[in-house]
């Protein structure tokens, strides 16, 4: 079964640095795209990044650049979304998806199961 | 403000039929670009539902399509069932910022 196996809930404090987890099983991690998408508490889903595992290419939304890193381990199937400031802004349930190309346009699944972050002072 | 639109949310009785609908630009949709839909159960991750236009992942009924039209595109559930209220989201890719991106999301309520 293709999963995506996020890492736990984090609670941290404004200027602190972060990064959580995404680990791919199920399927050959090296060779599909991985997303992160946040979605703020009530609010939608909004695409920050991908990473290609296979040879670390990453590309950022204009919102989000800059203000995270994405990076992955293809030997330890696993990606990453860090900041290295937090803010109380990014107050967030982020998810990991797998990438598909699409006939046109990419679409994503599986899902991990989503990381909380709260930063609160 | 999301870059694909969404009404905020819809409502439909058991056994009913409701459309959610997802409106785009020329630099998204109206580019040619397919549209996904994806449902969020309440406290959940997202799930693919419809891909490439109106194409259904294994284990999706038939009860749920999908189609497109210049820079709109809607969602379609038909037989309404109290298991079906979830947020629904419409995603597609955008060349001017050359990334996915999402609607706003649509809240359905079984009533």
């Amino acid at each position: 079964e293709v999963q995506l196996v996020q890492s736990g809930a984090e609670v941290k404090k404004p200027g602190e640095s972060l990064k959580i987890s995404c680990k791919g099983l199920g399927y050959n991690f090296p060779s599909y795209w991985i997303a992160w998408v946040r979605q703020m508490p009530g609010k939608g889903l909004e695409w920050m990044g991908i990473i290609h595992p296979g040879d670390s290419e990453t590309r950022y939304s204009p919102s989000f650049r800059g203000q995270v890193t994405i990076s992955a381990d293809k030997s330890t199937t696993t990606a990453y979304l860090q900041w290295s400031s937090l803010k109380a802004s990014d107050t967030a349930k982020y998810f990991c998806a797998r990438r598909f190309r699409g006939s046109t346009s990419p679409y994503f699944d599986p899902w991990g199961q989503g990381s909380l972050v709260t930063v609160s002072s | 403000q999301s870059v694909l639109t969404q009404p905020p949310s819809v409502s439909g009785a058991p056994g009913q039929r409701v459309t959610i609908s997802c409106t785009g630009s020329s630099s998204n949709t109206g580019a040619g670009y397919d549209v996904h839909w994806y449902q969020q159960l309440p406290g959940t991750a997202p799930k693919l539902l419809i891909y490439g236009d109106n194409n259904r992942p294994s284990g999706v009924p038939d009860r749920f399509s999908a189609s497109k039209s210049g820079t709109s595109a809607s969602l379609a559930i038909t037989g309404l069932q109290a298991e079906d209220e979830a947020d629904y989201y419409c995603q597609s890719y955008d060349r001017s910022l050359s990334g996915s991106v999402f609607g706003g999301g649509t809240k359905l309520t079984v009533l």
